[in-house]
């Protein structure tokens, strides 16, 4: 199973975009990068996945460069409710699969 | 209603007791999974169930048992619960879904067990 490291914290202003990056050095070639949120207290939601390259929706953007081993989750213009845990995941789908790591802790500031 | 109803939400007990955390899903997901959550730390995988007949056990099993009633529901026991074992408990589902695969998680609210 592939391991992570992402930063353990951040910090931000309101209106400002985040990129927060994480490294998964022994990505598989079947594994996937997957992104949660996790809030004080509420179980994580899932954010946003990609295989390669770039991934947009609604509420973030996953930029992934061609060897895979790292990927960026950008927020763009954050606000002071995207203050939570954000955990990065890699692997091939499913749970039992799926390893937390201490995720990054972004503080958004007014 | 959500999809991934966990109860109780909160629960305080004594050491030597049984305790069962129960979950129940709406979403029609065969896979089940039980996380448990330290302070400051990320999920560990306790025991996940791909459907009824299938249970394996996670990362930290041990001192765990889980009993899987119907595809809706899964249940996690602390046959004698411990201190060590005050966390905060996630219950999720998901489902494989094809090409591509995402796999996405869905929690409950999760139960917040102290053992004195």
């Amino acid at each position: 199973l592939a391991k992570t490291t992402q930063p353990i914290s951040m910090d931000s202003y309101e209106g400002q975009e985040v990129n927060i990056t994480c490294s998964h050095n022994n990505i598989a070639t079947n594994d996937y990068i997957t992104w949660y949120q996790q809030f004080p207290s509420q179980g994580p939601r899932f954010i946003i996945q990609g295989y390669k390259t770039k991934v947009t929706n609604e509420v973030a953007s996953l930029f992934i460069p061609a060897d895979r081993k790292s990927s960026t989750l950008s927020l763009p213009r954050v606000s002071l409710s995207d203050t939570a845990v954000y955990y990065c995941l890699v692997g091939d789908g499913g749970g039992f699969k799926t390893i937390f790591g201490a995720g990054t802790r972004l503080f958004v500031k007014a | 209603d959500a999809d991934v109803t966990q109860t109780p939400r909160n629960r305080i007990t004594k050491t030597g007791k049984r305790i069962m955390l129960e979950c129940s899903q709406t979403k029609g997901h065969d896979r089940m999974y039980w996380y448990r959550q330290d302070p400051g730390l990320g999920l560990r995988l306790i025991y996940y169930s791909f459907d009824v007949k299938d249970i394996n056990k996670g990362e930290i099993s041990d001192g765990y048992s889980v009993s899987r009633q119907a595809q809706a529901k899964f249940s996690l026991s602390l046959e004698s619960a411990i201190p060590n074992q005050t966390a905060l408990y996630f219950c999720a589902t998901s489902d494989l879904l094809g090409e591509p695969n995402t796999g996405e998680l869905f929690f409950g609210e999760g139960s917040r067990l102290t053992v004195l």
